[in-house]
C-alpha cells in the first residue's frame, strides 16, 4: 500500500476558477503535511504546510486537514496560468523519523 | 538568505561509474535530507544527516552513501551506478526538529 496517494490527472481548470487537488495517507500518526509544486524540470517549491485538523489559508491557496479520514487537500482560488504545475504532497511522522513521503503528485493546468 | 544550493547541475555518467554530489543548505539550517525522484513520481527519501551523522535511510542500497561536514555541507556518493539511478537528486535542508524541509535546485544525472 502507497504511503502518500494522489490522482494523478492532469487537473485542468479556467483561469480564475478554484482548483482542488486531494491527497490520502495511510500512517494514522502523521503529524505534518506539506504542499509542494514542481514545475517541469525544476525542484518542489514548499507553498504549504498543515499540522492541525482544519483550514489553513495563505493568499490563494488553502490547505485543509482531516486527520480521522487521513485526506488533506489544497485549493487554489483565482487559478492562473502560472499555477500550472505538479502538485506534490508529502506527509512525515516525527515519531519514526524526519523522512517525508510524498505522492506522486497531481498536473494542474490553467486555460487562459 | 542563502538558500539550499547544490552542484553540479547536470551530470552524466557511464555504468559503473561513481558520482559525488554535493549540497550546502539553507542559512540557519543544520539538517540535511537527499531524495531521488525519478522521471513522473514523486521524490523518495534516501537519508538524512545531522551532526556529521547518518540518522536515517530509506530503502536504498548501500551503493548509495553520504557525508556531512562541519558546516552542515553534504555529499551524496554512489557507486557502481546503474541505468537505473538516473534521476533528479534533490537535497533538502532543515532545522533539527524542525517541520519544513527545503529543496535545493537538484542535480539532473544521466547514467548511460
Amino acid at each position: 500500500q502507497k504511503e502518500v496517494e494522489q490522482n494523478s490527472g492532469p487537473l485542468s481548470v479556467p483561469e480564475g476558477a478554484i482548483a482542488s487537488l486531494n491527497c490520502t495517507y495511510s500512517d494514522r500518526g502523521s503529524q505534518s503535511f506539506f504542499w509542494y509544486r514542481q514545475y517541469s524540470g525544476k525542484s518542489p517549491e514548499l507553498i504549504m504546510f498543515i499540522y492541525s485538523n482544519g483550514d489553513k489559508e495563505d493568499g490563494r491557496f488553502t490547505a485543509q486537514l482531516n486527520k480521522a479520514s487521513q485526506y488533506v487537500s489544497l485549493l487554489i482560488r483565482d487559478s492562473q496560468p502560472s499555477d500550472s504545475a505538479t502538485y506534490l504532497c508529502a506527509v512525515n511522522n516525527l515519531n519514526t523519523g524526519n523522512q517525508f513521503y510524498f505522492g506522486t503528485g497531481t498536473s494542474l493546468t490553467v486555460i487562459p | 538568505d542563502a538558500g539550499v544550493t547544490q552542484s553540479p547541475t547536470h551530470l552524466i555518467k557511464t555504468r559503473g561509474q561513481q558520482v559525488t554530489l554535493r549540497c550546502s543548505p539553507k542559512s540557519g539550517h543544520d539538517t540535511v535530507s537527499w531524495y531521488q525522484q525519478a522521471l513522473g513520481q514523486g521524490p523518495q527519501f534516501i537519508f538524512q544527516y545531522y551532526e556529521e551523522e547518518e540518522r536515517q535511510r530509506g530503502n536504498f542500497p548501500d551503493r548509495f552513501s553520504g557525508h556531512q561536514f562541519p558546516n552542515y555541507s553534504s555529499e551524496l556518493n554512489v557507486n557502481a551506478l546503474l541505468l537505473g539511478d538516473s534521476a533528479l537528486y534533490l537535497c533538502a535542508s532543515s532545522l533539527v526538529g524542525g517541520r519544513e524541509q527545503y529543496f535545493g535546485p537538484g542535480t539532473r544525472l544521466t547514467v548511460t
